[in-house]
């Protein structure tokens, strides 16, 4: 199975910074990675498909890249409502697989 | 967009089994491959099981495999999950999931249910 390993496990920002969040993959995925965002007791939302592509609705300041086995999904100008856990899924291979999260907390 | 709700989740005992349900609103259902996502108490997503849209093609985690089926009735718009053998371990919110762009899986999950709840406890 592929494993998916994210980085950091937490990152204590503030509201207007930057967050760069990584995803790496044990094998190559070419370019179907997927990132999603959940607040507590919530579902997960999808922002990012195809490593890059924007899911329709989701702000800009959320944007996506990489290829292989190498990802990131990046948050410039963070926002209140931003603070959540972060998870990103291949699904190049079955069985798809998540990686084990990324919380954003206030600092 | 569409809107899944699942049912089915309870309290069941240590061997026991149950079947977890997901009925589909708001697009054509047979155009979508769908999945099953479990989350445990506290812990991270795990991906269970998905099928494409006719239900001819399915596929499992390998800590699943051989006690959970997937299925689907495309007459009803609903997705199922029959659970066996159950364990400890298979304690979680069950979450039904919709591929984003088709019958393809590359694309992500876009609308999710809000989870139905199954906990293995003696």
């Amino acid at each position: 199975d592929i494993q998916l390993a994210q980085s950091p496990s937490s990152v204590s920002a503030s509201v207007g910074d930057r967050v760069t969040v990584t995803c790496r993959a044990s094998q190559g995925i070419g370019s179907w990675l997927s990132w999603y965002q959940q607040k507590p007791g919530k579902a997960p939302k999808l922002l990012i498909y195809a490593a890059s592509s924007l899911q329709s609705g989701v702000p800009s300041r959320f944007s996506g890249s990489g290829s292989g086995t190498d990802f990131t999904l990046t948050i410039t100008s963070l926002q209140p409502e931003d603070f959540a856990t972060y998870y990103c899924q291949q699904a190049h291979t079955f069985p798809s697989t998540f990686g084990q999260g990324t919380k954003v907390e206030i600092k | 967009e569409g809107q899944l709700v699942e049912s089915g989740g309870g309290l069941v005992q240590p061997g026991g089994s149950l079947r977890l349900a997901c009925e589909a609103s708001g697009f054509t259902f047979s155009y979508y491959a769908m999945n099953w996502v479990r989350q445990a108490p506290g812990k991270g997503l795990e991906w269970v099981s998905g099928i494409g849209g006719s239900g001819g093609t399915t596929y499992y985690a390998d800590s699943v495999k051989g006690r959970f089926t997937i299925s689907r009735d495309n007459s009803k718009n609903t997705l199922y999950l029959q659970m066996n053998s159950l364990t400890a371990e298979d304690t979680a919110l069950y979450y039904c999931a919709k591929d984003n762009l088709g019958d393809f899986y590359y694309y992500g999950l876009d609308v999710w249910g809000q989870g139905s709840t199954v906990t293995v406890s003696s």
